[in-house]
């Protein structure tokens, strides 16, 4: 099994519906993130969690929202979805300390 | 803040030759690592290789090594032989022990047989 699973794997979705990204780390890990990563572009933070309790913004968090359920557990929730939000969504998890990123295997949305 | 750059949107190498891919970083923190992944067209996200700030020799892993010079605030990655496997993008990373995870925009490689 994967450390990082995200689910849905891919998803297609109506404009205005509400959809939800799930993640769950088995790696043990406080830091949780969400990118987004648009054809040919880098991966844009949208948000991350240094531990349940603490959620911060990235830099285009705007129409997304996050959960922290639990250590393992972080969830992306697009409240009104549109058409521009149709991305590659990485979540990723990290230890304390200058480690690197585990990824999931991404989730593939595309917003109609 | 912290803040990636890549200068080099695409790059093409001859099959067998060795390329240098472009990276430099900017941080506050003197404790950081660095790190380099390899995204195919398949889309995962693929782990190379990782330098720490305080380590004094540059990171190998097989065919990739890492240029690091700290004073300049470049991670120069450099694939050795390269094969048509190669053709992917790379990105360039940074973390810090209290900031979060930075990525570049990324370097597109196209391997030429």
């Amino acid at each position: 099994d994967a450390d990082v699973t995200q689910t849905p794997r891919n998803r297609i979705t109506k404009t205005g519906k509400r959809i939800m990204l799930e993640c769950s780390q088995t790696k043990g890990h406080d830091r949780m993130y969400w990118y987004r990563q648009d054809p040919g572009l880098g991966l844009r933070l949208i948000y991350y969690s240094f531990d349940v309790k603490d959620i911060n913004k990235g830099e285009i968090s705007d129409g997304y929202s996050v959960s922290r359920q639990a250590q393992a557990k972080f969830s992306l929730s697009l409240e009104s979805a549109i058409p521009n939000q149709t991305a590659l969504y990485f979540c990723a998890t990290s230890a304390w300390g200058d480690t690197e990123a585990f990824f999931g295997q991404g989730t593939r949305l595309t917003v109609v | 803040a912290q803040k990636i750059t890549q200068t080099q949107p695409g790059m093409f190498v001859q099959e067998k030759e060795a390329v240098t891919l472009d990276c430099t970083y900017d941080t506050s923190d003197q404790s950081y690592g660095l790190f380099w992944y390899k995204q195919p067209s398949s889309g995962e996200m693929i782990f190379l290789i990782y330098q720490g700030s305080y380590d004094e020799q540059n990171a190998t892993e097989g065919r990739y090594s890492l240029n690091f010079q700290k004073a300049r605030k470049s991670a120069n990655l450099v694939i050795s032989a390269s094969q048509l496997g190669d053709s992917a993008m790379y990105f360039c990373a940074i973390s810090t022990s209290y900031d979060k995870v930075i990525f570049g925009p990324g370097t597109s490689l196209s391997v030429i047989p």
